[in-house]
């Protein structure tokens, strides 16, 4: 059964920094495409980056890019997201996803709060 | 970057209706879109891949078709657990983009 488990969201200020970790299981995650995908509260959902397998090729959303850094592990089997530079409209349950077209395993996700 | 547009925002049906919902592209993404379904306070799930390709697990009440700016998602028989909110997203750019949601409501 493939489990994704994110951790490390939290409470920081405007223009702080968060590291966010996915633990995967239950696949051969060296294999996959890995992405971020974030919601707003109460609102819709908006992709923010994705990882090749070898984690030789990465894209992100416009709005992250220069902010965010998404990375993987394949010996650890883990996917981070370094968010540096946050704004308050950062602010989002962050998941975890397996795919970087569609999207068919999400993890539950982490809440980042960006707030004075 | 591709807008995708969904209709209508809300749809308000009883069980074992029929449910139509729609995902409009600003451009063309060929066969490249996907559904989701979301309940309040869980993940997202996939439900269909690639326009009319259900995901693995998914019922047969659900299927997806269309192709170009055009596609659909229909719920042949809605069962009580299909009162959720839907989402489109194409993959065949970056950045990948989802429409705005569908929520399909008891009427």
């Amino acid at each position: 059964e493939v489990q994704l488990v994110e951790s490390g969201g939290g409470l920081v200020q405007p223009g702080g920094s968060l590291r966010l970790s996915c633990a995967a299981s239950g696949f051969t995650f060296s294999n996959y495409w890995m992405s971020w995908v974030r919601q707003a509260p109460g609102k819709g959902l908006e992709w923010v980056a994705s990882i090749k397998p070898d984690g030789g090729e990465k894209f992100y959303v416009d709005s992250v890019k220069g902010r965010f850094t998404i990375s993987r592990d394949n010996a650890k089997n883990s996917l981070d997201l370094q968010m540096t530079s946050l704004r308050v409209e950062d602010t989002a349950l962050y998941y975890c996803t397996t795919g970087g077209g569609s999207f068919d395993n999400w993890g539950q996700g982490t809440q980042v709060t960006v707030s004075s | 970057e591709i807008v995708l547009t969904q209709s209508p925002a809300t749809l308000s049906l009883s069980p074992g209706e029929r449910a139509t919902l729609s995902c409009r592209a600003s451009q063309s993404v060929s066969s490249y879109l996907a559904w989701y379904q979301q309940k309040p306070g869980q993940a997202p799930r996939r439900l269909i891949y690639d326009a009319s390709n259900r995901a693995t697990g998914i019922p047969a009440r659900f299927s997806g078709s269309g192709s170009g700016t055009d596609f659909t998602l229909t719920i042949s028989s809605l069962e009580p657990e299909d009162f959720a909110v839907y989402f489109c997203q194409q993959r065949i750019n970056w950045p990948r983009t989802f429409g705005q949601g569908t929520k399909v409501e008891i009427k």
